[in-house]
């Protein structure tokens, strides 16, 4: 059973450029959680979807960021006109339920913005 | 503010000897998680507690919640180099929704 996949793996944006992240969750699973580590600080929670559905997005900043779990494919965060202080690790999660279930992480998504 | 306190920041052991690393929370929880990450890696899951009192083993690596399910230790006994790495504990303090983190503790095993 194949964990959860992201891709691209590292990301390189130029200012102002848009960044696509993809995140594939583990089979069997509906429940979508993206995380964002900034360096020096710890996960902090963005957006949860289910299929079709945001959920929760209330760690996500207001403008430019927005996600999405379509019914088919991978859930997609896309950042818009990309600044330097959009450098960070993006992880997503993914589980079965929501709430008492364990959230398994994918590798993660590390976006450099020059 | 932040709502998960991880203590130490940092740690560095002898292989070999045993260590414990805390995690406190300022509200009840409703699930703990552990993860461990290597330096530029993704999360690897280790345990999720749920119940007050609970604690949960998995090879040298020990778990518990307390009774009031505020805070969390994880035991590692007689580390080994393999064990290095940053030791991340997640919490469900509203049901049903995101985790929040602590900032992580950093372990270092020298041999």
């Amino acid at each position: 059973n194949a964990g959860v996949m992201q891709n691209p793996r590292h990301l390189v944006r130029r200012r102002g450029q848009e960044a696509r992240l993809r995140c594939s969750p583990m089979k069997g699973h509906s429940h979508v959680y993206w995380y964002r580590q900034l360096p020096e600080e710890g996960l902090k929670f963005m957006v949860y979807l289910q299929k079709e559905n945001i959920i929760d997005e209330s760690g996500m900043p207001k403008e430019r960021f927005s996600a999405e779990f379509p019914k088919e494919g991978p859930s997609i965060l896309r950042i818009q006109q990309v600044v330097r202080g959009d450098s960070a690790a993006y992880f997503c999660a993914s589980s079965s339920s929501a709430g008492w279930y364990e959230q398994y992480f994918g590798p993660g998504t590390r976006l450099t913005v020059t | 503010s932040q709502e998960l306190e991880q203590s130490p920041q940092s740690l560095i052991v002898q292989e070999g000897k045993n260590l414990t690393i805390n995690c406190t929370s300022s509200k009840t929880l409703y699930g703990l998680y552990w993860y461990k990450q290597k330096y530029g890696e993704g999360l690897i899951f280790l345990m999720m507690l749920q119940k007050g009192g609970e604690e949960k083993s998995h090879e040298k690596i020990t778990a518990k919640l307390d009774e009031k399910k505020q805070q969390s230790s994880l035991h590692i006994t007689a580390s080994q180099p393999s064990h290095a790495g940053i030791y991340l504990c997640g919490a469900d303090i509203q049901a049903g929704t995101a985790l929040i983190f602590g900032k992580g503790t950093t372990l270092s095993v020298s041999s």
